[in-house]
């Protein structure tokens, strides 16, 4: 039972790069989230997906995408790669909405 | 838009003593909050809840309580040990999405 489940771990990109931030989880939960985590802050939520099929903005969605694939893989996509998005991002689980979260351990992205 | 803060961001104390960390939220329709742990390099791990209709929760050596009339929420570890030494955050969670606060770096002196 491994939890939720991110790749990469680490990451480094050029401005204007794209990539995909995979995550998924084996424990059969419904919700899926990503949140992005700058240095001494909290985390900010940048998409959510309450149940397969559905997605939805978050604080700060902007220059992201998402796709819930099936009930178990949740990917973010970044399109065209800004410094501004350099940040830890963490995809985390729930069992429902309004349930505590399971994270996974986290993407390091850097972007020059 | 709505916020979760915590009072302090760093928090020192002595081995075998008890820690409390606050939290001021400021949403009146958050219904659950809870407190997660976040050690250097691993991503946060649930400590404990409380929802809006508890005022306190108890679980191993940690104590949540919740002041809804001034929207307050605080962390209890007693005999705090070296590995209580992290990074918490508290967090608020409304129509299916959860908030955090900008943590507080609880520091165990041997």
């Amino acid at each position: 039972n491994a939890g939720v489940t991110q790749t990469p771990k680490f990451q480094v990109l050029k401005t204007g790069q794209s990539m995909t931030l995979q995550c998924a989880q084996d424990m059969n939960h419904n919700s899926m989230y990503w949140y992005r985590q700058d240095p001494g802050m909290g985390l900010r939520l940048i998409y959510y997906s309450a149940s397969e099929g559905t997605t939805d903005k978050g604080e700060v969605p902007n220059g992201y995408n998402v796709s819930r694939l099936n009930k178990r893989e949740f990917s973010l996509r970044l399109e065209s790669a800004a410094p501004s998005q350099t940040s830890v991002y963490f995809c985390a689980s729930s069992d429902q909405t309004n349930e505590k979260l399971f994270f996974g351990s986290g993407t390091q992205l850097s972007v020059l | 838009g709505e916020s979760v803060g915590l009072h302090l961001p760093t928090l020192s104390v002595q081995e075998g003593d008890n820690s409390i960390i606050n939290c001021a939220y400021s949403n009146s329709a958050s219904d659950y909050f809870i407190w997660y742990k976040q050690e250097s390099g691993k991503g946060p791990q649930f400590i404990i809840d409380i929802r809006s209709n508890m005022d306190k929760r108890q679980g191993q050596r940690v104590t949540v309580l919740l002041n809804k009339t001034v929207k307050h929420l605080s962390l209890q570890i007693a005999a705090t040990q070296p590995g209580d030494s992290a990074v918490y955050f508290c967090a608020e969670s409304n129509a299916g999405k959860s908030t955090f606060g900008d943590g507080t770096t609880l520091t165990v002196k041997p």
